[in-house]
Parts: C-alpha cells; sequence; structure tokens
C-alpha cells in the first residue's frame, strides 16, 4: 500500500522567505507526484505534479517541486513566499499508469502561514 | 463555471438520519471520485466510478455508505443511520479517463449531532 509523509504540520514564515515543504512516499514501483493547495474558504487546486522525466517540476504561482527518486521524496519549494500563499499543502501520490484509477493517496498536509 | 459541483455545501442532520450528497463532475470526465476529509488530515480515498461502473471500494467505505452513478454524469453518495464519526467534508473529483490529473469539488460539509 502506498503512504505519504509530510513532516511539517505547521510552518509560518515571513514574507519573502524561502520555502521547502518535506513530502516522502513509500511504494516501490513507478508513482505519478502532485502537490495540491487549498486556500482558505476554497477547494483543492492543483499546484504542479510529476509524471516522467525532468524531475525538477514547475508549477504555478512560482512553485517548483524536485522528485528525488532515491530518497522516496518530492518536496516542494518557492524561493520567496508571499502573503498570499497562506494555505494548506497537500503532497499526494498514485501508482502508475496501471495502478487503479487515479486513486491519490495524500499526506495529511502542512498549514502555511506567511506573515507580513 | 465549469468545474466540479457539489450540493449540498454544508448539510447538519441529527444521528440516525440518513443524507444523500451529489456530485456533478465535470463535463465529459468519464471518472468521478468520492473523497473523505477530516479535521487536520488529508483526503481519503473511499470510492471511484468509471463512466457507470463502481470499480474500487475503500474499506473505510462502510455498510451504510452507497454510491452510485446510475447514467454516468452525475454521482450520489447516501449515508444511512450517520453516526458523529461521519462528520467529514466529503469532496468529489473528477477526471478523463487516461489522464492523471483529477479535479476537485469545493466538497460538502457533514455534521452530525
Amino acid at each position: 500500500a502506498q503512504s505519504v509523509s509530510q513532516h511539517n504540520h505547521h510552518v509560518i514564515l515571513s514574507e519573502a522567505a524561502s520555502l521547502e515543504l518535506g513530502c516522502n512516499y513509500s511504494y516501490g514501483g513507478t508513482v505519478n507526484l502532485f502537490w495540491y493547495v487549498q486556500y482558505p474558504g476554497q477547494h483543492l487546486q492543483l499546484l504542479l505534479k510529476y509524471f516522467s522525466g525532468d524531475p525538477l517540476v514547475k508549477g504555478i504561482k512560482g512553485f517548483e517541486a524536485e522528485f528525488i527518486k532515491s530518497k522516496f521524496s518530492f518536496n516542494l519549494r518557492k524561493p520567496s513566499v508571499q502573503w498570499s500563499d497562506t494555505a494548506e499543502y497537500f503532497c499526494a501520490v498514485n501508482a502508475g499508469p496501471t495502478g487503479g484509477g487515479n486513486k491519490l493517496t495524500f499526506g495529511t498536509g502542512t498549514q502555511l502561514k506567511v506573515e507580513l | 463555471d465549469t468545474g466540479v459541483s457539489q450540493d449540498p455545501r454544508h448539510k447538519i442532520t441529527k444521528r440516525g438520519q440518513n443524507v444523500t450528497f451529489r456530485c456533478d463532475p465535470i463535463s465529459e470526465h468519464n471518472r468521478l471520485y468520492w473523497y473523505r476529509q477530516t479535521l487536520g488530515q488529508g483526503p481519503e480515498f473511499l470510492t471511484y466510478f468509471q463512466n457507470e461502473a463502481q470499480l474500487e471500494k475503500s474499506r473505510l467505505l462502510s455498510d451504510r455508505f452507497s454510491a452510485e452513478r446510475p447514467k454516468g454524469s452525475f454521482s450520489t453518495l447516501e449515508i444511512q443511520r450517520t453516526e458523529q464519526g461521519d462528520s467529514a467534508m466529503y469532496l468529489c473529483a473528477s477526471s478523463p479517463t487516461g489522464q492523471d490529473t483529477i479535479y476537485f469539488g469545493e466538497g460538502s460539509w457533514l455534521t452530525v449531532v
């Protein structure tokens, strides 16, 4: 079974600080990896995804993530956060193309608060 | 708005009552998913449909839960004899067949009192 660990449950940063949120997964086969964001009062939105190819993927709003297969990690980064990045961030994984549909396994989320 | 639509957005019910949630996926999305999210946790997979066929059900989906997608378009999730532990947000999502990105609705909050 797949599982996802997000070790930072709450993160508080000042504007312009750099961000890195950790995500580790457990699954030995081919995986697809995602970061979703949930802004206050809004639905889950896709931030970025990795299927194959370049392990450094860029998403919306200046976010990027790096897939390190040897570490089973997919950490999310942003060089300079803004107050509007305050949200909850979820890492998710699903098994490769033959896995059960697009069923996702989510981590417990990281609540990010950016202070002015 | 052409996103995933869920109704109702909020529901408060007494323990023991039945509740039903509806989900309208993005047009032409063949796959439809139900997830449950409780406070402090990430969404947990409940079930998914490929068109009208229910292809997988989580062990989280007890006998009191039933989901349908009769015509391969909208879906309903019914919870019978609700319990306080059913209080959660129920998320619906959809995706086109063969594409691995799924799109979520805003969710339906259930509070069982």
